[in-house]
């Protein structure tokens, strides 16, 4: 089973911009991997953000992208708010199963 | 409005069973792709399952560590999906969430101890 790998934590200023990333062990991130993006916070159901590399949901602030960057899925995060601190995961699916990175705490200050 | 209810969690002995629902409104999980992921104490997010929608085939998937003692299954005269669980470990304590049409529900909490 292959092994996704994201950035522990990241902070970013409020109003500012940080990029999220997530790689696999076994190689490039493509568009076939289905990237997706879920923001969890405490007590509060989980969100599908963005999902099929690019894709956002209706509720999905448009500060929230998704790309493929350097071999990587990414989501890039433009204008922080307090409200974006939060634990952010992504999802792989390979081999007709799916994979969980290890998620990004995300702190805005 | 579309919602996800999952029910049926609790304590379980090692080597017990449990089946886990998940009860969906605002959409027809015949027609969804439906996941079962769960959240062991403090730890992240790990992909159970899933089944895809009729129109896809119908066929389940597993991750590796629960591949073999669960199933997950779906009644769609109950727009409900399941995930029945068998042969249970400690270490298949968690929180359970199912998700369908990138909705998620609120979870419910699984305890396998003796």
């Amino acid at each position: 089973q292959a092994v996704v790998t994201q950035e522990p934590s990241l902070t970013v200023s409020p109003g500012g911009t940080v990029t999220l990333t997530c790689g696999s062990s076994t190689g490039t991130v493509t568009t076939g991997l289905y990237p997706c993006w879920f923001q969890q916070k405490a007590g509060q159901a989980l969100r599908t953000l963005i999902y099929d590399t690019t894709n956002r949901h209706s509720w999905t602030p448009a500060r929230f992208s998704g790309s493929l960057l350097g071999g990587k899925a990414a989501l890039t995060l433009s204008g922080a708010q307090p409200e974006d601190e939060a634990e952010y995961y992504c999802l792989l699916s390979q081999s007709g199963v799916r994979v969980f990175g290890g998620g990004t705490k995300l702190t805005v200050l | 409005e579309v919602q996800l209810v999952e029910s049926g969690g609790g304590l379980v002995k090692p080597g017990g069973s449990l089946r886990l629902s998940c009860a969906a409104s605002g959409f027809t999980v015949t027609y969804a792709w439906m996941n079962w992921v769960r959240q062991a104490p403090g730890k992240g997010l790990e992909w159970v399952g899933r089944i895809k929608s009729d129109t896809d085939g119908g066929t389940a998937g597993y991750a590796a560590p629960v591949k073999g003692r669960f199933t997950i299954s779906r009644d769609d005269s109950k727009n409900t999906a399941y995930l029945q669980m068998d042969s249970l470990k400690i270490e298949d304590t968690a929180v359970y969430y199912c998700g369908g049409a990138n909705y998620w529900g609120q979870g419910t909490l699984v305890t396998v101890s003796s």
